[in-house]
Protein backbone atom coordinates (compact mmCIF):
# COMPACT_ATOMS: atom_id res chain seq x y z
CA UNK A 1 0.00 0.00 0.00
CA UNK A 2 1.10 3.21 -0.90
CA UNK A 3 1.07 5.96 1.95
CA UNK A 4 2.53 8.44 3.96
CA UNK A 5 3.00 7.15 7.84
CA UNK A 6 3.69 9.39 10.72
CA UNK A 7 4.71 8.19 14.17
CA UNK A 8 3.64 8.14 16.93
CA UNK A 9 0.20 9.17 16.80
CA UNK A 10 0.42 10.49 20.19
CA UNK A 11 3.45 12.45 22.18
CA UNK A 12 3.90 13.61 25.14
CA UNK A 13 6.91 15.79 26.30
CA UNK A 14 8.02 17.87 28.94
CA UNK A 15 8.61 21.31 28.48
CA UNK A 16 12.36 22.14 27.87
CA UNK A 17 12.81 18.91 25.62
CA UNK A 18 13.55 18.47 22.09
CA UNK A 19 10.82 16.19 20.21
CA UNK A 20 11.55 14.55 16.41
CA UNK A 21 8.56 13.73 14.56
CA UNK A 22 8.30 11.10 11.89
CA UNK A 23 7.38 11.26 8.37
CA UNK A 24 7.71 8.36 5.71
CA UNK A 25 6.34 8.37 2.77
CA UNK A 26 6.51 5.36 -0.53
CA UNK A 27 4.84 7.43 -2.71
CA UNK A 28 7.78 8.04 -4.77
CA UNK A 29 7.07 12.17 -4.35
CA UNK A 30 9.71 14.45 -4.52
CA UNK A 31 7.59 17.21 -2.52
CA UNK A 32 7.12 16.76 1.40
CA UNK A 33 5.76 19.72 3.99
CA UNK A 34 5.12 19.72 7.73
CA UNK A 35 1.77 21.64 8.71
CA UNK A 36 0.79 22.51 12.38
CA UNK A 37 -3.50 22.76 13.13
CA UNK A 38 -4.84 24.20 16.19
CA UNK A 39 -7.92 23.93 17.06
CA UNK A 40 -10.61 25.43 15.02
CA UNK A 41 -7.81 26.32 12.50
CA UNK A 42 -6.68 25.64 9.34
CA UNK A 43 -3.26 24.43 8.35
CA UNK A 44 -0.03 26.35 8.99
CA UNK A 45 2.93 25.90 7.11
CA UNK A 46 6.19 24.98 9.10
CA UNK A 47 9.02 23.85 6.67
CA UNK A 48 8.64 22.32 3.02
CA UNK A 49 10.94 20.68 0.71
CA UNK A 50 11.31 20.06 -2.99
CA UNK A 51 13.81 18.20 -3.10
CA UNK A 52 16.60 15.87 -1.57
CA UNK A 53 19.22 18.06 0.65
CA UNK A 54 16.61 21.38 0.41
CA UNK A 55 14.53 22.94 2.36
CA UNK A 56 12.53 25.95 2.78
CA UNK A 57 10.79 27.58 5.87
CA UNK A 58 7.19 27.78 5.79
CA UNK A 59 5.66 31.07 7.86
CA UNK A 60 5.96 29.50 11.19
CA UNK A 61 9.17 27.96 10.92
CA UNK A 62 10.80 29.73 14.16
CA UNK A 63 11.39 27.34 16.87
CA UNK A 64 11.15 24.00 14.60
CA UNK A 65 14.20 22.54 12.20
CA UNK A 66 13.70 19.24 9.32
CA UNK A 67 16.58 17.04 7.38
CA UNK A 68 15.67 15.58 4.10
CA UNK A 69 18.75 13.04 3.55
CA UNK A 70 16.30 10.31 1.58
CA UNK A 71 13.41 11.13 -0.69
CA UNK A 72 10.86 9.34 1.60
CA UNK A 73 11.59 10.41 4.70
CA UNK A 74 10.97 14.21 6.31
CA UNK A 75 11.79 14.47 10.17
CA UNK A 76 10.71 17.38 12.32
CA UNK A 77 12.13 18.46 15.77
CA UNK A 78 10.51 20.71 17.53
CA UNK A 79 12.78 22.17 19.54
CA UNK A 80 12.22 24.04 23.23
CA UNK A 81 12.52 27.39 21.15
CA UNK A 82 9.16 26.92 20.60
CA UNK A 83 6.74 28.93 22.55
CA UNK A 84 3.17 26.84 22.14
CA UNK A 85 4.64 23.61 20.92
CA UNK A 86 1.05 21.82 21.96
CA UNK A 87 -0.79 21.27 18.41
CA UNK A 88 -1.48 18.40 16.05
CA UNK A 89 0.91 18.05 13.39
CA UNK A 90 0.71 16.98 9.55
CA UNK A 91 3.08 15.60 7.43
CA UNK A 92 2.12 15.82 3.66
CA UNK A 93 3.44 15.07 0.49
CA UNK A 94 2.99 16.00 -3.28
CA UNK A 95 4.76 15.57 -6.79
CA UNK A 96 4.75 18.92 -8.65
CA UNK A 97 4.52 18.60 -12.15
CA UNK A 98 2.55 20.41 -14.79
CA UNK A 99 -0.76 21.33 -12.88
CA UNK A 100 -0.93 18.60 -10.35
CA UNK A 101 -0.02 20.20 -7.27
CA UNK A 102 -2.22 17.52 -5.06
CA UNK A 103 -1.18 17.52 -1.39
CA UNK A 104 -1.40 14.12 0.44
CA UNK A 105 -1.24 13.96 4.36
CA UNK A 106 -0.14 11.39 7.00
CA UNK A 107 -2.67 10.20 9.80
CA UNK A 108 -0.83 13.13 11.99
CA UNK A 109 0.71 13.46 15.34
CA UNK A 110 -0.86 15.04 18.00
CA UNK A 111 1.88 16.56 20.65
CA UNK A 112 1.71 17.55 23.97
CA UNK A 113 3.87 19.59 25.68
CA UNK A 114 3.21 20.44 29.80
CA UNK B 1 -0.54 37.70 3.05
CA UNK B 2 -2.05 35.72 0.73
CA UNK B 3 -5.35 34.54 2.23
CA UNK B 4 -7.97 31.91 2.00
CA UNK B 5 -11.56 32.74 3.50
CA UNK B 6 -14.29 30.56 4.38
CA UNK B 7 -17.50 31.02 6.99
CA UNK B 8 -16.70 29.13 9.66
CA UNK B 9 -19.95 27.51 9.99
CA UNK B 10 -21.24 25.54 11.33
CA UNK B 11 -23.23 24.69 8.32
CA UNK B 12 -26.30 22.61 9.52
CA UNK B 13 -28.25 20.41 6.39
CA UNK B 14 -31.42 18.09 6.40
CA UNK B 15 -30.13 14.76 5.40
CA UNK B 16 -30.87 14.62 1.50
CA UNK B 17 -30.27 17.98 0.67
CA UNK B 18 -27.32 20.44 -1.17
CA UNK B 19 -25.15 21.44 1.17
CA UNK B 20 -22.89 24.41 -0.51
CA UNK B 21 -19.43 25.41 0.94
CA UNK B 22 -17.88 28.72 -0.24
CA UNK B 23 -14.59 29.87 -0.59
CA UNK B 24 -12.62 33.04 -1.80
CA UNK B 25 -8.73 33.54 -1.98
CA UNK B 26 -6.84 36.81 -2.58
CA UNK B 27 -3.86 35.75 -4.81
CA UNK B 28 -5.03 36.44 -8.19
CA UNK B 29 -2.72 34.66 -9.84
CA UNK B 30 -3.25 31.31 -8.11
CA UNK B 31 -4.10 28.28 -10.40
CA UNK B 32 -4.78 25.55 -8.60
CA UNK B 33 -7.83 25.16 -6.02
CA UNK B 34 -8.85 22.10 -3.70
CA UNK B 35 -10.97 21.22 -1.02
CA UNK B 36 -10.08 18.72 1.83
CA UNK B 37 -12.31 17.10 3.99
CA UNK B 38 -11.55 16.48 7.81
CA UNK B 39 -13.13 14.49 10.38
CA UNK B 40 -13.11 15.13 13.63
CA UNK B 41 -9.53 14.12 15.16
CA UNK B 42 -7.81 13.26 11.71
CA UNK B 43 -6.34 14.49 9.11
CA UNK B 44 -7.09 16.19 6.17
CA UNK B 45 -8.53 14.15 3.09
CA UNK B 46 -8.65 15.61 -0.51
CA UNK B 47 -11.66 15.11 -2.13
CA UNK B 48 -11.09 17.67 -5.09
CA UNK B 49 -8.85 19.51 -7.18
CA UNK B 50 -10.13 21.90 -10.07
CA UNK B 51 -7.69 24.04 -12.19
CA UNK B 52 -10.21 25.42 -14.34
CA UNK B 53 -13.37 27.63 -14.53
CA UNK B 54 -16.31 25.86 -14.20
CA UNK B 55 -17.53 22.62 -12.92
CA UNK B 56 -16.17 19.64 -12.08
CA UNK B 57 -18.30 16.87 -10.82
CA UNK B 58 -17.06 13.43 -8.93
CA UNK B 59 -20.10 11.25 -7.84
CA UNK B 60 -22.17 13.91 -5.39
CA UNK B 61 -19.48 16.31 -5.24
CA UNK B 62 -18.95 19.30 -7.80
CA UNK B 63 -16.72 21.97 -7.54
CA UNK B 64 -17.35 25.56 -9.13
CA UNK B 65 -14.42 27.78 -9.96
CA UNK B 66 -14.37 31.37 -10.94
CA UNK B 67 -11.39 33.06 -10.61
CA UNK B 68 -12.71 36.60 -13.08
CA UNK B 69 -14.64 36.58 -8.75
CA UNK B 70 -11.90 35.16 -6.71
CA UNK B 71 -14.66 32.52 -5.58
CA UNK B 72 -14.44 28.66 -5.08
CA UNK B 73 -17.44 26.76 -4.03
CA UNK B 74 -18.26 22.88 -3.28
CA UNK B 75 -21.50 21.32 -3.60
CA UNK B 76 -22.96 17.90 -1.66
CA UNK B 77 -25.56 16.23 -3.48
CA UNK B 78 -27.65 14.24 -1.43
CA UNK B 79 -26.13 15.04 1.66
CA UNK B 80 -26.00 11.90 4.07
CA UNK B 81 -24.82 12.05 7.45
CA UNK B 82 -21.08 11.05 6.65
CA UNK B 83 -20.80 14.10 5.11
CA UNK B 84 -20.79 15.69 8.66
CA UNK B 85 -16.93 17.34 8.48
CA UNK B 86 -14.62 20.17 8.12
CA UNK B 87 -14.11 21.61 4.94
CA UNK B 88 -11.27 23.25 3.98
CA UNK B 89 -10.49 25.18 0.62
CA UNK B 90 -6.95 25.34 0.08
CA UNK B 91 -5.38 27.24 -2.88
CA UNK B 92 -2.05 27.23 -4.68
CA UNK B 93 0.05 30.68 -4.95
CA UNK B 94 1.35 31.69 -8.15
CA UNK B 95 4.74 32.75 -6.75
CA UNK B 96 5.36 28.95 -6.12
CA UNK B 97 3.79 26.64 -7.21
CA UNK B 98 4.50 23.96 -4.95
CA UNK B 99 2.93 25.96 -2.24
CA UNK B 100 -1.12 25.96 -0.89
CA UNK B 101 -2.75 28.33 1.81
CA UNK B 102 -5.23 26.81 3.19
CA UNK B 103 -8.91 28.14 4.71
CA UNK B 104 -9.39 28.04 8.45
CA UNK B 105 -12.83 25.50 7.63
CA UNK B 106 -16.12 25.34 7.29
CA UNK B 107 -18.16 23.00 10.02
CA UNK B 108 -20.61 20.98 8.10
CA UNK B 109 -23.71 18.81 10.13
CA UNK B 110 -25.94 17.30 8.69
CA UNK B 111 -28.84 16.38 10.68
CA UNK B 112 -31.91 13.39 9.92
Amino acid sequence: DGGITQSPKYLFRKEGQNVTLSCEQNLNHDAMYWYRQDPGQGLRLIYYSQIVNDFQKGDIAEGYSVSREKKESFPLTVTSAQKNPTAFYLCASSNPGGQNYEQYFGPGTRLTVT
Amino acid sequence: QKEVEQNSGPLSVPEGAIASLNCTYSDRGSQSFFWYRQYSGKSPELIMSIYSNGDKEDGRFTAQLNKASQYVSLLIRDSQPSDSATYLCAVGLYSSASKIIFGSGTRLSIRP
